[in-house]
């Protein structure tokens, strides 16, 4: 079965803190992994990772891959209030005959206080 | 530009009843999924369909069905309600790439209560 395993589950900072989002995985047929950032509703996608060692960047946050160790990091540096979410990682898999479909992970809900 | 379109927003039921959600895909997307989150949980894959065919099956009960239509839009049945069925219900979209990979486009959600 595949899992994807997010750590830690909550995390309570305060502006101005660097945070590190952690994800694991064990999956068969793996071809990418996806960060998501879910406030009120649905989920919004952040960054899509498929090659080890790339990492990808968006202002403040960042991610990258480590397909040997099976892991991901969420880098979000000088962190604002309005960054306060749950943060899900997803795997997509190929699950055959051109099928693709997201394992999510339990999420990790940060909390930024001002 | 053009989102993934959801409604109802919110459906109150009891049990026992029966509830349609719908969803209507971004234009040119060719593949929805249908993902069920309940309170404090991961999102779960439901089901999925690419280009009007039934294409992966996750953890969908049997009571409930689904399917999509000419026009690309995806409906998503549920009958005899139970209380545990209470959930965000999310319908994404995305367009396949058997090379690369896919990134879903998720709607706002039909939340769902059963009493």
């Amino acid at each position: 079965e595949d899992k994807v395993v997010q750590s830690p589950l909550s995390l309570v900072v305060h502006e101005g803190d660097t945070v590190t989002l952690n994800c694991s995985y064990e999956v068969t047929n793996f071809r990418s992994l996806l960060w998501y950032k879910q406030e009120k509703k649905a989920p919004t996608f952040l960054f899509m990772l498929t090659s080890s060692g790339i990492e990808k960047k968006s202002g403040r946050l960042s991610s990258i891959l480590d397909k040997k160790e099976l892991f991901s990091i969420l880098n979000i540096t000088a962190t604002q209030t309005g960054d306060s979410a749950i943060y899900l990682c997803a795997v997509e898999v190929d699950s055959g005959g051109s099928n693709y479909k997201l394992t999510f992970g339990k999420g990790t809900l940060l909390t930024v206080n001002p | 530009a053009a989102g993934v379109i959801q409604s109802p927003r919110h459906l109150i039921k009891e049990k026992r009843e029966t509830a349609t959600l719908k969803c209507y895909p971004i234009p040119r997307h060719d593949t929805v999924y249908w993902y069920q989150q309940g309170p404090g949980q991961d999102p779960q894959f439901l089901i999925s369909f690419y280009e009007k065919m039934q294409s992966d099956k996750g953890s969908i009960p049997d009571r409930f069905s689904a399917q999509q239509f000419s026009d690309y839009h995806s409906e998503l049945n549920m009958s005899s309600l139970e209380l545990g069925d209470s959930a965000l219900y999310f319908c994404a979209s995305s367009l396949l790439r058997v090379s690369g990979a896919n990134v879903l486009t998720f709607g706002a959600g039909s939340r769902l209560t059963v009493l």
